[in-house]
């Protein structure tokens, strides 16, 4: 199956800084997505990004796709220690049918306040 | 309600122990989701039901059991686990589509094996 690699695989910045976020994939999909966990709680859906999207905005997320590199950004503007978490993003593996989600290796973002 | 309930949120468990995870969403999903999660890795998916039925099993080892009762509700059956078994269990939901679109997870079950 397939595997996202996020990275970097941990972030640190100060509170009010943009965070970056990269993402590479291996197969074809059908969208991605991106996921936070907070530590030991489960996963809160961000945004989703279909494969004939380049570009989408949510709030202070905004998210790219390149779907010739099979590479995604995630991009979190003026952060918040709030924001502190892992980031993972997820693809669909391309088929069809609820086959639910491959996830990346993920992101640690620390927010120093 | 938006929610997907896990319980127990901690279980401690034996070698020789038959315990059982639970998961309920009233969402009206039809599709529903075991994964597994170690410290510091991304979570793995074990088990796949859609309308009920079975849809995907990750080459999951037998002592880990699925069950789904009715479109509500997730069971995952645990017997003779091993230590390395202990981990983070995540149940999640998605409303049946032509693709997996976004997966609504519960806050897991902390699963330690002895």
């Amino acid at each position: 199956s397939q595997q996202g690699e996020e990275d970097p695989q941990a972030l640190s910045i100060q509170e009010g800084e943009n965070a970056t976020m990269n993402c590479s994939y291996k197969t074809s999909i059908n969208n991605l997505q991106w996921y936070r966990q907070n530590s030991g709680r489960g996963l809160v859906h961000l945004i989703l990004i279909r494969s004939n999207e380049r570009e989408k905005h949510s709030g202070r997320l905004r998210v790219t796709l390149d779907t010739s590199k099979k590479s995604s950004s995630l991009l979190i503007t003026a952060s918040r220690a709030a924001d502190t978490a892992s980031y993972f993003c997820a693809t669909d593996g391309g088929g069809g049918g609820a086959d639910g989600l491959t996830f990346g290796k993920g992101t640690h973002l620390i927010i120093q306040p | 309600d938006t929610e997907v309930t896990q319980t127990p949120k901690h279980l401690v468990m034996g070698m020789t122990n038959k315990k059982s995870l639970k998961c309920e969403q009233h969402m009206g999903h039809r599709a529903m989701y075991w994964y597994k999660q170690k410290a510091k890795k991304p979570p793995e998916l074990m088990f796949v039901y859609s309308y009920e039925k079975l849809s995907i099993n990750e080459s999951v080892p037998s002592r880990f059991s699925p069950e789904c009762p009715n479109s509500s509700l997730l069971n995952l059956h645990l017997h003779a686990l091993q230590p390395e078994d202990s981990a983070l269990y995540l149940c999640a939901s998605s409303p049946k589509r032509q693709n997996t679109g976004e997966l609504f997870f519960g806050e897991g079950s902390r699963l330690t094996v002895l």
